[in-house]
Formats: structure tokens, C-alpha cells, sequence
């Protein structure tokens, strides 16, 4: 069975410093991992997602995320936060062995950046 | 490109009455459409996979009879809840997959439709 786990519920940073949300997961297979913003009332945005190779993944709003295959993690990461950035951050998983499965999300971690 | 649009983005309906959200992607086909509800405060929880042209597939303890799903084109699919309650209230997210089902694929979302049932 896979499953996400974002430790943390809630982060808070000042604006202009590094963030780091957090993302652990469980697969049998190979990890595909994919990271979603939520703004408040809205749906998810895409951020980036790590299929394989480089395990640094650069996306979208200056965002990136490192993959870590010893530590089963994909760690969300941004050099200096903007207020903008507040929001709700979740990461997902998909399992390479299972074709045609949907995702397994975390449980979100919100961010608040204080100005 | 990969924009996914819901409608309405809010609805107020009386309980005992049905309400329909649809879900579009504006500029890709999509032979697979997911539904998720989310509660405040807490992660999606999947539905319903609705596939075009076949019956959509319910995730365990989702009444099908009361969710009812249609995915008649590669472009819509649409979502009634049936003789809604109060309990029935909730933000209901569509997403769309770009690609043949592959885990590589990527899911594009809508804005949401926030249901409130009196």
C-alpha cells in the first residue's frame, strides 16, 4: 500500500527567509511525486513533480522540491518566501508499478509567511 | 494550457432538492475525471473515477445513487447529488488527467464548488 505523511501541520516563516515543507511516503514500487498549492476556496495548483532523474525538481512561483530515496522523502523548498506563498501545500504520490491508479495525498501542510 | 473549470463555484439548495456541478477541461481531452470532496481542514478524499462513455468507479462507502456521475464527452462530466442533506455540505473538487493513465500523468484541477445544504 502507499501513503504520504506531512509531519508538520502548520509552518510559519518570515517573508524573505527559506521555507521547507515537509513529505515522507510509502510505496512498493518506485515513487512518481507531485506537489499541489490550495488557495483558500479554490482548487489544486500544480507546482512540480519528480518522475525520475535529477532529484532536484524546479517548478512553478520559484518553488523546488529535492528527492531523497534513502530518506523516502520529497521535501518542498523555496529560497525566500513572499506572503503569497500563505496557503495550503499538498503532496501525493503515485506508485510506478500501478498503472492507472490515482493518487494518495498527505494531509496538507499550511504555510503561513509573516510579513 | 490544462485548465480545469467547475460549475457553479457556490451553490445554496434547500435539503430534499439535487444539485448538478459540472466540470470541464477548457483546452485538453480527458478520458479520465476524478471527484473529491474535502472537508474544512482536512485532505481530499476521492470519490469517484468517471471515465468517458462507461459508469464511473465509487471509492468504498460512496453511495453511487446518490452521487451521480456522468462523463458523456472527453470534455465534461458532470456530478448531481441526489436529494441533498445538510451532512451533504462540503467542497467538491473535480481534476482531470492529461495522459493514457500512466503514474507519470499529471492532474489538473478546478477551482471547486462549495455546497451548502439548508
Amino acid at each position: 500500500a502507499q501513503s504520504v505523511a506531512q509531519p508538520e501541520d502548520q509552518v510559519n516563516v518570515a517573508e524573505g527567509n527559506p521555507l521547507t515543507v515537509k513529505c515522507t511516503y510509502s510505496v512498493s514500487g518506485n515513487p512518481y511525486l507531485f506537489w499541489y498549492v490550495q488557495y483558500p476556496n479554490r482548487g489544486l495548483q500544480f507546482l512540480l513533480k519528480y518522475i525520475t532523474g535529477d532529484n532536484l525538481v524546479k517548478g512553478s512561483y520559484g518553488f523546488e522540491a529535492e528527492f531523497n530515496k534513502s530518506q523516502t522523502s520529497f521535501h518542498l523548498k523555496k529560497p525566500s518566501a513572499l506572503v503569497s506563498d500563505s496557503a495550503l501545500y499538498f503532496c501525493a504520490v503515485r506508485d510506478a508499478w500501478n498503472y492507472g491508479q490515482n493518487f494518495v495525498f498527505g494531509p496538507g501542510t499550511r504555510l503561513s509567511v509573516l510579513p | 494550457g490544462a485548465v480545469v473549470s467547475q460549475h457553479p463555484s457556490w451553490v445554496i439548495c434547500k435539503s430534499g432538492t439535487s444539485v448538478k456541478i459540472e466540470c470541464r477541461s477548457l483546452d485538453f481531452q480527458a478520458t479520465t475525471m476524478f471527484w473529491y470532496r474535502q472537508f474544512p481542514k482536512q485532505s481530499l478524499m476521492l470519490m469517484a473515477t468517471s471515465n468517458e462513455g462507461s459508469k464511473a468507479t465509487y471509492e468504498q462507502g460512496v453511495e453511487k445513487d446518490k452521487f451521480l456521475i456522468n462523463h458523456a464527452s472527453l470534455t465534461l462530466s458532470t456530478l448531481t447529488v441526489t436529494s441533498a442533506h445538510p451532512e451533504d455540505s462540503s467542497f467538491y473538487i473535480c481534476s482531470a488527467r492529461i495522459g493514457t493513465g500512466a503514474p507519470t500523468d499529471t492532474q489538473y484541477f478546478g477551482p471547486g464548488t462549495r455546497l451548502t445544504v439548508l
